[in-house]
């Protein structure tokens, strides 16, 4: 099955760019989502990017995507401390995108001034 | 955005009790809805797809007669945690589909940590 692996930890200062990693195993996987989640909270949806894409945009978010390592990244310019969270990616393999998602263990991201 | 409201937050029961957790689509229709299990400084496990109407269909290893789920209504899902024991502390998650094509329009709710003692 699909398996989708993160580094546990980032600390990165105030203003700094952050880049958090993310790998999976699905080839097969067409959707790719970047999720956050402060402490005691649920998960919000920050950003997601098919398959046949290689970059995303949104803002001070840029997701890449390296279909053939199957490696995710998602960018976060200008880091600010209310950006500090649990950053999880997440994988739908095969088709029907949400149907079953698979988390990763999550990126912890402290912003320090 | 959609809201998906979780209830309760927090709950500490004896050990042997039973626990509902709710989830709701305060403005929406969700016809599936998603448990998820999250373990300290450990990803998301999905436990269980509730379908409004018919049974929920569990994932592998997950016990459906301790877990109970229920998803009597567009709007409301529960999740009946049975003769809770301490193993089943944990932080358990929903979401809830909307009924459109697009792929993205999944909410989550914020979440019940559930201390057994």
């Amino acid at each position: 099955g699909e398996d989708v692996e993160q580094s546990l930890f980032l600390s990165v200062r105030e203003g700094d760019s952050s880049v958090i990693n993310c790998t999976y195993t699905d080839s097969s996987s067409t959707y790719l989502y970047w999720y956050k989640q402060e402490p005691g909270a649920g998960l919000q949806l920050l950003t997601y990017i098919f398959s046949n894409m290689d970059m995303k945009q949104d803002q001070r978010l840029t997701v890449l995507l390296n279909k053939k390592d199957k490696h995710l990244s998602l960018r976060i310019a200008d880091t600010q401390t209310g950006d500090s969270a649990i950053y999880f990616c997440a994988a739908a393999p095969g088709r029907g995108g949400y149907n079953k998602l698979i988390f990763g263990a999550g990126t912890r991201l402290a912003v320090h001034p | 955005g959609a809201v998906v409201s979780q209830h309760p937050s927090r709950v500490i029961c004896k050990s042997g009790t039973s626990v509902k957790i709710e989830c709701r689509s305060l403005d929406f229709q969700a016809t599936t809805m998603f448990w998820y299990r999250q373990f300290p400084k450990q990803s998301l496990m999905l436990m269980a797809t509730s379908n409004e109407g018919s049974k929920a269909t569990y994932e592998q290893g997950v016990e459906k007669d301790k877990f109970l789920i229920n998803h009597a209504s567009l709007t409301l899902s529960t999740l009946t945690v049975t003769s809770a024991h301490p193993e089943d502390s944990s932080f358990y998650i929903c979401s809830a589909k909307l009924p459109t094509p697009t792929n993205e329009k999944l909410f989550f709710g914020s979440g019940t940590q559930l201390s057994v003692l």
